[in-house]
C-alpha cells in the first residue's frame, strides 16, 4: 500500500492560490489504475472530493470547484499538486491527499489543516 | 450535489452491535453499488473499512460488515470495542463520475 504526505503553506491570504504538493512512496504515481485525489473536510461537515489526476495524467474536478481548481502531477518526483485560485474564508479546511483505486480511497495522507486569512 | 446522511451520533456498550446508516439517493447510493465506509480516530488519516458496498479490504477486522437496501448502505460493527471508538463516513460514486461523502457518524462506546 502506498504511503502519502501532504506539505504546502498552511495560512494563505483572501484572492489569493492555495498550493499544496502531495509526497507518494511505496509505488510510482504511472501505477496502474490509481487516481491520485484531494479531499477536503470544513469541520463539521462531511469531507468533499475536490478531483484527481489519473496515472496516466487525465484530470477530473468536481465542477463546482472546476473554474478554480488544477491537479499535476510531477513524475520524477513522484509528487502530485493541488492548486486552488481565488479562495476566500469559504476554503478553509483540512485537506488531505488520497488514492483513488476501484472506487474507494484506500490510502489518505495526515491531512495538513489551510486557513484563509483576510 | 447534497452530503449523504448520516446520524450524528451512535452509542453502544461493549459486546454490543451498532448499525450507521448512510441515506443518498438514486443518484449516487442507489444507483452503484460503489460505497466505501472511513474510519477516523482524532488526528489520524482516514482509513478504509468496507468497499463497494460490503467488501473488507485486508486487515480490516471481521467485525465490521457493510450492506446496502435502495438509497441507505449501512455500516454495522459487531462486538463493539473501545478501539471503535472513532468516527465514520460513507462515500459514494455519483451519476455525475464524482465522489460524494456522508455528514459523519461519532461512534461512542459507553
Amino acid at each position: 500500500q502506498v504511503q502519502l504526505q501532504e506539505s504546502g503553506p498552511g495560512l494563505v491570504k483572501s484572492s489569493q492560490t492555495l498550493s499544496l504538493t502531495c509526497t507518494v512512496s511505496g509505488g510510482p504515481l504511472s501505477s496502474r489504475g490509481y487516481y491520485w485525489s484531494w479531499i477536503r473536510h470544513h469541520p463539521g461537515k462531511g469531507p468533499e472530493w475536490i478531483g484527481y489526476i489519473s496515472y496516466t495524467g487525465n484530470t477530473y474536478y468536481f465542477p463546482s470547484l472546476e473554474s478554480r481548481v488544477s491537479v499535476s502531477a510531477d513524475t520524477s518526483k513522484n509528487q502530485f499538486s493541488l492548486q486552488l485560485t481565488s479562495v476566500t474564508a469559504a476554503d478553509t479546511a483540512v485537506y488531505y491527499c488520497a488514492s483513488l483505486r476501484g472506487y474507494s480511497f484506500d490510502s489518505w495522507g495526515q491531512g495538513t489543516l489551510v486557513t484563509v486569512s483576510s | 450535489q447534497s452530503a449523504l446522511t448520516q446520524p450524528a451520533s451512535v452509542s453502544g456498550s461493549p459486546g454490543q452491535s451498532i448499525t450507521i446508516s448512510c441515506t443518498g439517493t438514486s443518484s449516487d447510493v442507489g444507483g452503484y453499488n460503489h460505497v466505501s465506509w472511513y474510519q477516523q480516530h482524532p488526528g489520524k488519516a482516514p482509513k478504509i473499512m468496507v468497499s463497494e458496498v460490503s467488501n473488507r479490504p485486508s486487515g480490516v477486522s471481521s467485525r465490521f460488515s457493510g450492506s446496502k437496501s435502495g438509497n441507505t448502505a449501512s455500516l454495522t460493527i459487531s462486538g463493539l470495542q473501545a478501539e471503535d471508538e472513532a468516527d465514520y463516513y460513507c462515500s459514494s460514486y455519483t451519476s455525475s463520475s464524482t465522489y460524494v461523502f456522508g455528514t459523519g457518524t461519532k461512534v461512542t462506546v459507553l
